[in-house]
């Protein structure tokens, strides 16, 4: 079975463009979050999706969006890039949404912003 | 507000000793605890869940205890090798946040010496 797949793996932008961050989650998993890694500021939850619905959002700007497809898969958006969105952005499935299920990550973007 | 904090954020053993990492939380109210590995540069991988009403969670060489009414979890590695270098991070699912969002320690970095 497949795991949690993120692409691209890396990316370099500028200041002021904006990037997609694409996610497959594992076959059957209908859940969707989206963590933020900076050393400066550890794991950080952005939002998550179940049945193509945004169910929970973190502390995070306006900039930063997302969505889930039928297919479970998502995509996250991030606009008017800021030096500070340079980071690993994580995402996790989960087989359903709900207080027992594991989260399954991939292997993360890598987003650079100069 | 709902935290989770790692200590030491770095440790250093030699081969063969056994490894012992601690998680604190401050809110007993908790669905589970999950405990990732983080190689450098890749995503997490799932070590342990321990759902709340379990003591303790074992596979292998490692071992994860819960304390809930203390806020605390340790994972024991047992007979630490080099290929278990790596940043070791705890997960907190708590009852007050909604979905499935995760609240994680700032982990703790591991080097094994042969």
């Amino acid at each position: 079975k497949a795991g949690v797949t993120q692409t691209p793996r890396y990316l370099i932008k500028t200041r002021g463009q904006q990037v997609t961050l694409s996610c497959s989650p594992i076959s059957g998993h209908r859940s969707v979050s989206w963590y933020q890694q900076t050393p400066g500021q550890g794991l950080q939850f952005l939002f998550e999706y179940f049945s193509e619905t945004q169910r929970n959002k973190g502390n995070f700007p306006g900039r930063f969006s997302g969505r889930q497809f039928s297919n479970s898969r998502s995509e996250m958006n991030v606009s008017t890039l800021e030096l500070g969105d340079s980071a690993l952005y994580l995402c996790a499935s989960s087989l359903v949404e709900g207080n027992n299920s594991p989260l399954h990550f991939g292997n993360g973007t890598r987003l650079t912003v100069t | 507000k709902q935290e989770v904090t790692q200590i030491p954020a770095a440790l250093s053993v030699p081969e063969g000793e056994n490894l012992v990492l601690n998680c604190s939380f401050t809110d007993s109210a908790i669905y589970n605890l999950q405990w990732f590995r983080q190689d450098p540069g890749k995503g997490l991988t799932s070590l342990l869940l321990i759902q709340s009403s379990q003591r303790e969670q074992t596979s292998g060489r490692l071992n994860a205890s819960l304390d809930k009414s203390s806020g605390r979890s340790t994972l024991y590695i047992a007979a630490s090798q080099p290929g278990d270098s790596a940043t070791y991070l705890c997960a907190v699912r708590f009852i007050k946040a909604a979905g499935n969002k995760l609240t994680f320690g700032g982990g703790t970095r591991v080097l094994v010496k042969p």
